[in-house]
């Protein structure tokens, strides 16, 4: 099935460096959601954006909603170790309740 | 609260073998849902059920791949005959609402077929 586009693959970083990741397609959706899965575990949601151009925070976690509806940022300012796993953007095309469509992912690891 | 509750965590099976996998969503979410996970393919929607009842099962690979709810606390998700190709792990998750953003996942079961 369609997967959305996310960059980097991966990142390591050195812990305090601020992140930036982004997510992609060709197809416009009208939600998007971050997820973190930590290594072993299941995706836990992070932030949800509901309209374009909407900048929302979560902690040090602030998603945007992209202006075309293809795209969606995360970025995470201040990195600590426990920032570590994979971070997977979803977008949800329709109402409410339609599937979601869930990114390749971005890998970070943090340097202490 | 315990969260959604999947077992088991690991199962390696060989080819041919049935597998089964279990869940148990959060106490009074009415959606449940078997996402399947590989490095190829990332995470697939498989099916999902609403009162117990299989809504949209078009994710399913293979007439291989079944699954049922037969009560409320309750979900399994069987493979008849294993393939190697099954290999991946797989989450169950549920939530009180059709909306994606109130999903909660289970840690997953990693299935490897041999």
């Amino acid at each position: 099935g369609q997967q959305l586009n996310q960059s980097p693959q991966s990142m390591f970083i050195q812990e305090g460096e601020d992140v930036s990741m982004n997510c992609t397609s060709s197809s416009i959706f009208n939600t998007w959601l971050w997820y973190k899965q930590d290594p072993g575990e299941g995706p836990v949601l992070l932030i949800a954006l509901y309209k374009a151009g909407e900048l929302t925070s979560n902690g040090r976690l602030t998603a945007q909603f992209g202006i075309t509806r293809k795209d969606s940022f995360l970025n995470i300012s201040a990195s600590i170790p426990s920032d570590v796993g994979i971070y997977f953007c979803a977008g949800q095309k329709g109402s409410s309740g339609d599937k979601l469509t869930f990114g390749t992912g971005t890998r970070l690891a943090v340097r202490p | 609260d315990a969260g959604v509750i999947q077992s088991p965590r690991h199962e390696v099976t060989e080819m041919g073998q049935e597998v089964t996998l279990r869940c148990k969503p959060i106490s009074g979410h009415d959606y449940l849902f078997w996402y399947r996970q590989t490095m190829m393919r990332g995470l697939e929607l498989l099916i999902y059920f609403n009162n117990n009842v299989p809504i949209d099962d078009s994710g399913m690979p293979e007439d291989r791949f079944s699954a049922k709810m037969p009560n409320a606390s309750f979900s399994t998700l069987k493979i008849q005959p294993s393939e190697p190709r099954d290999s991946a792990v797989y989450f169950c998750a549920s939530s009180w609402d059709i909306s994606n953003e109130k999903l909660f996942f289970g840690s997953g079961t990693q299935l490897s077929v041999l």
